[in-house]
């Protein structure tokens, strides 16, 4: 079975600063994707960035990037210019590939403090 | 589109209730999941289907029963809660044909058995 471990219950970060999110995870699968979702104080489940598994290249979302060490097991979040509304729970999560049915395996979130 | 709508927002139930949880997306996805996300925790499956007439139990399916008579609409059913079912309900749905499974969530239900 997959397991994801997010090892940060929580961060803090001043605002314009840049923070890192820490996420491994464990398969013994070689084509999957990788999720970082947000979910603020609304609960909405927001999808950050997505990562194919068989991409080398790490993802970008604007602010968002990926730190993807495939051999390592690991899928790290960095937010540049942090922002007040980017306070939230970030959750990462793992998913197969193939256009199966199976649904996400989530870590267990790291709450992301915002200083002003 | 709507999206993924999620009925009621919030519920409190006494133990031994039942109740039926409405899930309904608009996007003609054919693949259609229920997560409980228990406070602290990450979301864990409870049953998913790929399409009408066909589910499928999850990690958690106890206590729960799905069924799926259109593609739209996947309701969620407790049946004798339980203290342990407190929890936010999330439904999510996903397109079969991409190669990745990207999920698109409801705004949740939150559940309080006492």
């Amino acid at each position: 079975a997959q397991t994801v471990t997010q090892s940060q219950p929580e961060m803090s970060v001043q605002e314009a600063e840049t923070v890192t999110l820490s996420c491994t995870y464990d398969t013994s699968e070689s084509d999957y994707y990788l999720f970082w979702y947000k979910q603020p104080p609304s609960r909405q489940m927001i999808l950050v960035i997505r990562q194919e598994a068989y991409k080398q290249q790490n993802a970008t979302e604007n602010r968002f990037s990926v730190n993807f060490q495939k051999a390592a097991k690991s899928f790290s979040l960095k937010i540049s210019d942090s922002q007040l509304g980017d306070a939230a729970m970030y959750f990462c999560a793992y998913g197969l590939s193939g256009g199966g049915a199976d649904g996400l395996t989530f870590g267990k979130g790291t709450h992301l403090i915002i200083q002003p | 589109n709507a999206g993924v709508t999620q009925t009621p927002k919030f519920r409190i139930l006494k133990i031994g209730q039942s109740m039926t949880l409405q899930c309904t997306q608009d996007m003609n996805h054919n693949y259609m999941y229920w997560y409980r996300q228990d406070p602290g925790m990450g979301l864990k499956l409870i049953y998913y289907s790929v399409g009408a007439g066909i589910t499928d139990k999850g990690e958690v399916p106890n206590g729960y029963n799905v069924s799926r008579s259109t593609t739209e609409d996947f309701p969620l059913r407790l049946e004798l809660a339980a203290p342990s079912q407190t929890s936010v309900y999330f439904c999510a749905s996903s397109p079969s044909l991409l190669s990745y499974n990207e999920q698109f969530f409801g705004p949740g239900t939150r559940l309080t058995v006492l």
